[in-house]
Order: C-alpha cells, then sequence, then structure tokens
C-alpha cells in the first residue's frame, strides 16, 4: 500500500530485548525516516537518511539504531536502553531532495509493545 | 529548539461547518508547510501543502493560508463532513546538513458530529 512497507503490524517483545522493525520502500525514493508516534505527542523523528549507507540522528535517536545498506530498505532497531519503547512506529519516505523540500509519504506503521 | 506548535488538540464541529487548525513554527527558513491526516490506525496521508512562496492554497473544501511574518499557518475545512473526522497533522520542513527534516505538531483530533 503506498510503495512502502513496513512489518510486522504488530510486534511484542520482552524487556530487555532488541528487536528490528522493517521498512521496505518500492518508490525508488533516496531519502527514508523513521519517526515515534505517541498520544498526544506528534511524531517525533529517530533517524533519517539522505542516501545509501549514510544517515543522521533525529530529536529522539537515544536507545535506537538504524542502517541504510540498501537504497530500498532501511530498518530500524529498537535496543534495550530505550527507556520507553511502546510505541507506534512510522516510516516515511521521499524523492531527492533538491532546493525544494518534498512531501514525505508514509508506511503503515508497526506497534510496538513492550512489556 | 526547533519546534511546531498547534492548535486546537480537539475540535468538534457539526456537519457542514468550517473546521480551522491553526500552527506555528519557530525556524524562519522553513519553506514547506504540509498537512497530513490520519485515520485510527492507519498511515498518514497527505492532504494539502504549500511552500514559502505562496499566501494560500486551495484545493476543493480543503484550504491552508501561510503568513510568513508571523510564522503561521492553517488549514481550513468547509463544509465538513463525517468522513473528515480523523487526526490532522501540521508539519514544517528544516535544512539540516545538506538535507530537509520534518517537524511535525502534536495534532488536533477532528470529530464532525451528523
Amino acid at each position: 500500500d503506498g510503495g512502502i512497507t513496513q512489518s510486522p503490524k504488530y510486534l511484542f517483545r520482552k524487556e530487555g530485548q532488541n528487536v528490528t522493525l522493517s521498512c521496505e520502500q518500492n518508490l525508488n525514493h533516496d531519502a527514508m525516516y523513521w519517526y515515534r508516534q505517541d498520544p498526544g505527542q506528534g511524531l517525533r523523528l529517530i533517524y533519517y537518511s539522505q542516501i545509501v549507507n549514510d544517515f543522521q540522528k533525529g530529536d529522539i535517536a537515544e536507545g535506537y539504531s538504524v542502517s541504510r545498506e540498501k537504497k530500498e530498505s532501511f530498518p530500524l532497531t529498537v535496543t534495550s536502553a530505550q527507556k520507553n519503547p511502546t510505541a507506534f512506529y512510522l516510516c516515511a519516505s521521499s524523492i531527492r531532495q533538491g532546493t525544494d523540500p518534498p512531501p514525505l509519504h508514509f508506511g503503515n506503521g508497526t506497534r510496538l509493545t513492550v512489556t | 529548539g526547533e519546534n511546531v506548535e498547534q492548535h486546537p488538540s480537539t475540535l468538534s464541529v457539526q456537519e457542514g461547518d468550517s473546521a480551522v487548525i491553526k500552527c506555528t513554527y519557530s525556524d524562519s527558513a522553513s519553506n514547506y508547510f504540509p498537512w497530513y491526516k490520519q485515520e485510527l490506525g492507519k498511515r498518514p496521508q497527505l492532504i494539502i501543502d504549500i511552500r514559502s512562496n505562496v499566501g494560500e492554497k486551495k484545493d476543493q473544501r480543503i484550504a491552508v493560508t501561510l503568513n510568513k511574518t508571523a510564522k503561521h499557518f492553517s488549514l481550513h475545512i468547509t463544509e465538513t463532513q463525517p468522513e473528515d473526522s480523523a487526526v490532522y497533522f501540521c508539519a514544517a520542513s528544516i535544512a539540516a546538513s545538506g538535507t530537509y527534516k520534518y517537524i511535525f505538531g502534536t495534532g488536533t483530533r477532528l470529530k464532525v458530529l451528523a
């Protein structure tokens, strides 16, 4: 749906375990993003990547890690260092960014519950 | 720091009435302002956007206005319908390390009462 696939839709983990969320896009987009969504707090940026093998920390990167080995894929690992990992995670992508910022296209999200 | 403030957090209107959601941004260099609609359990979807060289943009029942001097922009929905009920997010682009990132507001839950 929309060319961005996030899997799984629901994910349950025990506290202390690392977990990796998948994000794949077939839109040939260069830039990819990870956002976290909590009730009443909107979308907060975790990490973003403009090109393969390069990524930058967003506003709440602590306790998360990413990789960008392929243009189509931008997996997010939620580590045990993340204090409050339970949230709805959204992956997004956009075309190559020139002088004008392009719109973001979102995946359907993964709801992670850690107990 | 960079932020986008959005008001109100909840908004209830009667079907057929208009709804207005307002956002302010902090970075005067921001030049792109999209609005997203998110239905329960679904992904945010772009409904309209505006760039800093334009003061207003309209698409059928939806319009967005931008005041660069005051650093605020607003979403206007006219003739609201029950299917307009959703959470709406505004966002502003921020230039960062040769690329752009996007800062989102905290969302407005719109309820259209039939």
